[in-house]
């Protein structure tokens, strides 16, 4: 599966919006780009994914640029129960397993 | 729908014993994963399976670990003579089918000690 790179950290104040970036040069065309995230002492919690067009649901989008180079997760207002380490992972067409980076630790002020 | 259940929560095993940690996967998923995570350390893929089969152990230390998903019942993730380093907490996932469109839903965790 091809790689990718998020900041090791972000921060964030309540109730504002927060982008979290990946960027996934190496992407093939049949990637799908998933997000998960890991709250401290709990199991990784599915968020979002997407192949080519930008996706919402109820916990977050995800903009995904034209050439599939790189993709953003958005929280349209983080809580405090956001604060959480959040993974990007390609997964390729029929692929076999997750493979988790380190992924991007968001911690957010009240 | 329950979620997937993984039982025991927490466990305390002594050097030299057995370990045996079991997984349920959601209704209708056929796709099971193993994680693992050492303190402070990021999550490493074990072993996948469907049913009766082992579909990739790349992650699986070679000796003392051994994966299993029988026709009926659980996955077993099964821990031989148990070392301070196996100390970690274990995740299970699983999919409706292979990757990719599909999601994979994780399990809350089974927590080893190993004193």
């Amino acid at each position: 599966d091809a790689k990718t790179t998020q900041p090791n950290s972000m921060e964030s104040n309540e109730e504002e919006p927060v982008h979290l970036p990946c960027n996934h040069s190496t992407i093939s065309g049949t990637d799908y780009i998933h997000w998960y995230r890991q709250l401290p002492s709990q199991g990784p919690e599915y968020v979002i994914h997407g192949l080519t067009s930008n996706v919402n649901n109820r916990m977050a989008s995800l903009a995904i640029a034209e050439d599939r180079k790189s993709s953003t997760l958005i929280l349209h207002r983080a809580t405090l129960r956001d604060a959480a380490v959040y993974y990007c992972i390609l997964i390729a067409n029929q692929g076999g397993k997750l493979i988790f980076g380190q992924g991007t630790e968001l911690s957010v002020k009240p | 729908n329950a979620g997937v259940m993984q039982n025991p929560r927490h466990l305390v095993r002594r050097r030299g014993q057995e370990a045996r940690l079991r997984c349920s996967p959601m209704k209708g998923h056929s796709h099971v994963y193993w994680y693992r995570q050492l303190p402070e350390e990021g999550l490493k893929f074990m072993v996948y399976l469907q049913k009766e089969n082992i579909i990739d152990e790349s992650g699986m230390p070679k000796e003392r670990f051994s994966a299993e998903f029988p026709k009926e019942g659980p996955s077993i993730l099964r821990i031989q003579q148990v070392v301070r380093g196996d100390s970690a907490a274990y995740f299970c996932a699983s999919s409706p089918g292979a990757l990719s469109g599909n999601t994979i839903y994780f399990g809350e965790g089974s927590w080893l000690t190993v004193v």
